[in-house]
């Protein structure tokens, strides 16, 4: 069965400390991978998407950066952390016109 | 850019009662789907409805789509105190590349 794994859970950074998030697929291949980001008590807001292997697009100009090294392996980061980069962020997969799968989210303080 | 807008923005009704929330989108779709979140938490899918639907079942859940009004409704039946959360609807927009476009939510409080 399919699974995606997200990590850390929680994280506080000082402001101006780089950032990894990392999360992996299971289960499946050439998946379309996500990063979300939720403001509290607000929508999701796409981020990144990636189609395959090396392809991003950014969907709002920003702190941060993904990559997508391996198939099943999606990476957000930045190299120096603003107060504005809190949130709780969100992995996802899906493929064309089906059902998207979510992580269980990072959750970022950023201080 | 947010493609959905739910509303109403909260809801707060008695275990028992219905729940209807309603969300609008702007573009066209390949599909719309409805999540629930519990506070904090990863989102939990519901229901996917295509774009040639109109009415899908899931249990207590019944979505609607109106492709004409760009809306669709998700009514939950007889609630209850688990129903408790925040309810997403989610667009796959038809942009020839699948991105799953979020709108602002609905929070749900059900009072026992």
């Amino acid at each position: 069965s399919q699974t995606i794994h997200q990590w850390p859970a929680t994280l506080v950074q000082p402001v101006g400390s780089p950032l990894s998030l990392e999360c992996t697929v299971e289960g499946t291949s050439n998946p379309n991978l996500y990063w979300y980001r939720q403001a509290a008590g607000r929508g999701l807001q796409l981020l990144f998407y990636s189609v395959g292997i090396g392809q991003i697009s950014s969907e709002v100009p920003q702190n941060l950066s993904a990559s997508r090294p391996q198939d099943r392996q999606f990476i957000l980061s930045s190299k120096k952390l603003l107060l504005s980069d809190s949130g709780f962020y969100l992995c996802a997969w899906g493929k064309g016109g089906f059902r998207a799968f979510f992580g269980q989210g990072t959750r970022l303080t950023v201080v | 850019s947010q493609q959905g807008e739910e509303d109403p923005q909260a809801l707060s009704i008695q275990e028992g009662e219905n729940a209807t929330m309603n969300c609008s989108y702007k573009t066209s779709i390949n599909n719309l789907q409805w999540y629930r979140q519990n506070s904090g938490r990863g989102l939990v899918h519901l229901i996917l409805i295509r774009s040639n639907e109109r009415e899908k079942h899931s249990g207590r859940l019944r979505v609607t789509l109106d492709t004409s009004k760009k809306s669709s409704s998700l009514l939950i039946t007889a609630s209850r105190a688990a129903d408790t959360a925040s309810y997403f609807c989610a667009t796959d927009v038809t942009s020839g590349t699948y991105k799953y476009i979020f709108g602002t939510g609905t929070r749900l409080k059900v009072l026992a």
